[in-house]
């Protein structure tokens, strides 16, 4: 079992419509947990993270998060063409150290349709 | 003002080479990160400073060496390049402490022919 496990896509949605991006997590000892968008050709860019139970909003996007079910989504309303790229979820493990170590899944990648 | 820049940004050369690529972060951040993006674009931690301090180093072969001179660099050197070494590799940093979100350079494109 992978650690963080996403479905790769792509994910097609027409514009204008919700986009619904998926990530489970295999260690329950995970802490917090972020969603990056990569470009094709670019780095990773930070678009939100979650550390407690719910849903946490921000402008368009919403991350929601499950830790009895290890589940994080994030949801993405609106969806526009140029949110057409690939999403990474990524969790923090419990680290003893003072490092954020990152985990990421393989990324879902969406594609937003005219 | 760029946040977290690495140089170059593409890196060509032979196997058995030597290369490094360098890293800086003006945000203030005191940790720093060293990252691998494989062909399949799964992104893998390598090394972790903490203020000049090694604190993560995950199973990466000893060809691979970071270097931070100060907290706001991190470099890696990498010996007898391999063809497997070819990958994206972005920097990273982060405040201290766990948890905390991570902010990305623009990534190295190493080729090795």
């Amino acid at each position: 079992q992978k650690e963080v496990e996403q479905n790769s896509g792509p994910l097609s949605v027409p514009e204008g419509a919700i986009a619904s991006l998926n990530c489970t997590y295999s260690d329950r000892g995970s802490q917090s947990f972020f969603w990056y968008r990569q470009y094709s050709g670019k780095s990773p860019e930070l678009i939100m993270f979650i550390y407690s139970n719910g849903d946490k909003e921000d402008g368009r996007f919403t991350a929601q998060l499950n830790k009895a079910s290890q589940y994080v989504s994030l949801l993405i309303r609106d969806s526009q063409p140029s949110d057409s790229a690939t999403y990474l979820c990524a969790v923090n493990r419990r680290d003893s150290g003072t490092a954020s170590k990152l985990t990421f899944g393989t990324g879902t990648r969406l594609q937003v349709t005219l | 003002d760029t946040a977290v820049s690495q140089t170059p940004k593409y890196l060509v050369t032979q196997m058995g080479n030597d290369k490094s690529i360098k890293c800086e972060q003006n945000l203030g951040h005191d940790t720093m990160y060293w990252y691998k993006q494989d062909s399949k674009k799964f992104l893998k931690i390598m090394f972790s400073y903490n203020n000049k301090e090694l604190i993560i180093n995950e199973t990466v072969p000893n060809r691979f060496s970071p270097k931070s001179p100060d907290k706001a660099h991190l470099n890696l050197h990498i010996n007898s390049l391999e063809l497997g070494d070819s990958a994206v590799y972005f920097c990273a940093s982060s405040q201290v402490g766990p948890g905390l979100e991570q902010y990305f350079g623009p990534g190295t494109r190493l080729t090795v022919t």
